[in-house]
């Protein structure tokens, strides 16, 4: 069964890299049938999505974090990573790493979402 | 970007209800179109993907429909576990984007 674990700190200063890393099991992250994503929300807010990545290393990002987002894969952890750069107040959010299937290009399992706060 | 709008942002209903949302595309996105169920304090869960293929495991009482611009989510008859935020989300192009969800509530 497919399990996705998070990890990582649950608070980060301002001007700080937020980071995190979810472990995959149950599946290898090396299958050509996957994409993996970080996607994140705000309390009591919408869905954001924040990135794409291959087991190759290609990566998709949303223009609006690009400058600050950095998402890489190990393979011989079965893990990807996310990191966000120079966080502020407006980066806390429940964040939520997810497998894209196979059907419809879209997210078919996500891990149980992590609240990152961002506060000195 | 692509903006996806929900209508409407809450509905009231009551067990055994007929309940439809519709999601809106600002372009055409032709079926490349998902939605999920979230549960406070838990993850979205994949309910139907390319607009109309049900999720395996995803109860039948929940439909989509629509392609292009205009999309519809249909919960034949509402069931208590029902009660949740929707979302749609466009996966025809980057950056992925949802809407802003709907909030099924009781009646």
């Amino acid at each position: 069964q497919l399990q996705l674990q998070k990890s990582g700190p649950g608070l980060v200063k301002p001007s700080e890299t937020l980071s995190l890393t979810c472990t995959v099991s149950g599946a290898s992250i090396s299958s050509s049938t996957y994409y993996w994503g970080w996607i994140r929300q705000p309390p009591g807010k919408g869905l954001e999505w924040i990135g794409t990545i291959y087991y190759s290393g290609s990566t998709y990002y949303n223009p609006s974090l690009k400058s600050r987002v950095t998402i890489s894969v190990d393979t011989s952890n079965n893990q990807f990573s996310l990191n966000l750069s120079s966080v502020t107040a407006a980066d806390t959010a429940v964040y939520y790493c997810a497998r894209r299937g196979s059907g419809g290009r879209v997210f078919d399992y996500w891990g149980q979402g992590t609240l990152v706060t961002v506060s000195s | 970007d692509i903006q996806m709008t929900q209508s409407p942002s809450s509905v009231s209903a009551s067990v055994g209800d007929r309940v439809t949302i519709t999601c809106r595309a600002s372009q055409g996105i032709s079926s490349w179109l998902a939605w999920y169920q979230q549960k406070p304090g838990k993850a979205p869960k994949l309910l139907i993907y390319a607009a109309s293929s049900l999720q395996s495991g995803v109860p039948s009482r929940f439909s989509g429909s629509g392609s292009g611009t205009d999309f519809t989510l249909t919960i034949s008859s509402l069931q208590p576990e029902d009660f949740a935020t929707y979302y749609c989300q466009q996966a025809n192009s980057f950056p992925r984007t949802f809407g802003q969800g709907t909030r099924v509530e009781i009646k």
